[in-house]
């Protein structure tokens, strides 16, 4: 099946510095991609939709100068949490849609901000 | 955007079916019904998709009423990796224009030995 990779798998990062964070699709292309957050026992809140070569579309109370998306290619995609606050913590999943219209995920990324 | 109820955790023995079901009664004409579960700590696994046919691959099977206002999501013999948080989503393929999985709180499905 369709793989999606997230680097790095966990990120310890102090307050005020930024995250990169990638999402690859290894074996299809992704012309839409999306960021997830999820914190402890909660499920997955949607942050934004990631098109390839145009701008990020961020859900309602999504801080777009806070999370930063980039689609670069159609198999790339990365999120940069700047000025990452303890609040920031918590896991960040990505996903890919294919051309049949199914969301593969990637494994996640644990930030934890210190 | 069509919203999903699912009951909040539910038991099965190892071996035996599981039945899980979802009700969606405002699913539009065009919104498939998406299963996906997750295991602790990792990113959301796909498991099956349907518009108004049952379908079946290798991980379950989905049965989706006639009127499409619930479906029930069949793994034929559970096991204890199957325990995890199964999530019942509907949405648009990507010509429509709710295309994005919107996630619900979802079924904690404990398989038991």
């Amino acid at each position: 099946g369709a793989v999606v990779s997230q680097h790095p798998s966990w990120v310890i990062c102090k307050s005020g510095t930024s995250v990169k964070i990638e999402c690859r699709s290894l074996d299809f292309q992704a012309t839409t991609m999306f960021w997830y957050r999820q914190f402890p026992k909660q499920s997955l809140m949607l942050m934004a939709t990631s098109n390839e070569g145009s701008k990020a579309t961020y859900e309602q109370g999504v801080e777009k100068d806070k999370f930063l998306i980039n689609h670069a290619s159609l198999t790339l995609s990365t999120l940069t949490v700047t000025s990452a606050h303890p609040e920031d913590s918590s896991f960040y999943i990505c996903s890919a849609r294919d051309l049949g219209d199914k969301q593969y995920f990637g494994p996640g990324t644990r930030l934890t901000v210190t | 955007d069509a919203k999903t109820t699912q009951p909040p955790s539910m038991d099965c023995a190892e071996g035996r079916a599981a039945n899980l079901p979802c009700n969606h009664s405002t699913i539009s004409g065009n919104e498939y019904v998406y299963w996906y579960r997750q295991i602790h700590s990792q990113g959301p696994q796909y498991i099956i998709h349907g518009l108004k046919n049952n379908e079946t691959n290798e991980m379950a099977s989905l049965i989706i009423t006639e009127d499409r206002k619930s479906s029930t999501l069949i793994l034929p013999h559970a096991t204890l990796r199957d325990t995890a948080v199964y999530y019942c989503i509907v949405s648009s393929g990507s010509g429509g224009s709710n295309y994005k999985l919107t996630f619900g709180k979802g079924t904690l499905l404990t398989v038991n030995p």
